[in-house]
């Protein structure tokens, strides 16, 4: 497809296993965003990667997330030993290739997690 | 520290003109974004401004004042679909865009 694709739509899970969550960039897009937002409020920045250089964890909450990009494309968010606090949404975007401060992120529709 | 605010809900009745401030306070700034979420989908991208002054596309229009740290989003003619979402967001001078979020404001239009 022409947007950004993420999988699945929606996970629930026990407290305590570990989840994935894949998001497939558009096209050609060599930056890549991973947020959460939870209930009510706004984007919280997790991770993002820019094309082969080191990606920027500096927003993940905890050691249980990690994040990986594998060959500049597809990227998958690993959650381990989930807890209930990391019930959100988990949005993915994808920006186009240069430096231009105007590009827009383009977002997929998210991961809702339900942890119980 | 980052900080960005906007309101956390308004209403108005269809057909109106609404207006949404944003204040931001950040370390560095490349530009002010405006996207739309509605609820259950994705956040779609409105505006950008970068520059001091009134951008104006169609029935939205978005204005910032570098030197005020403020923006806003003016909807004109508000139609039933408008009731969304409108999130702010500002890059800082990362240059691959990492973008800070405000909370959002919801807007309701009414009949």
């Amino acid at each position: 497809g022409a947007g950004v694709s993420q999988s699945p739509s929606n996970k629930v899970t026990e407290k305590g296993k570990d989840v994935e969550l894949r998001c497939d960039p558009i096209s050609g897009h060599t930056a890549l965003y991973w947020y959460r937002q939870s209930l009510g409020q706004g984007l919280e920045f997790l991770i993002y990667f820019q094309g082969n250089s080191a990606p920027d964890k500096s927003g993940l909450p905890s050691d249980r997330f990690s994040a990986e990009r594998t060959g500049g494309s597809v990227s998958t968010l690993t959650i381990q030993r989930t807890q209930q606090e990391d019930s959100a949404v988990y949005l993915c975007a994808s920006r186009a290739t240069g430096v231009e401060p105007n590009q827009p992120q383009h977002f997929g529709d998210g991961t809702r997690l339900s942890i119980l | 520290g980052q900080n960005i605010d906007q309101p956390t809900e308004m209403t108005a009745t269809e057909g109106a003109i609404v207006q949404i401030n944003c204040t931001y306070q950040t370390s560095g700034f490349n530009g002010l974004f405006w996207y739309q979420q509605h609820a259950g989908e994705a956040p779609t991208f409105l505006s950008y401004n970068v520059l001091d002054g009134l951008e104006e596309k169609g029935r939205f229009s978005s204005f910032l004042s570098r030197s005020k740290g403020y923006s806003y989003l003016l909807l004109k003619e508000l139609q039933m679909k408008d009731s969304a979402s409108y999130l702010c967001a500002v890059s800082g001078t990362d240059s691959w865009g990492k973008l800070q979020f405000g909370a959002g404001t919801q807007v309701v239009v009414t009949p």
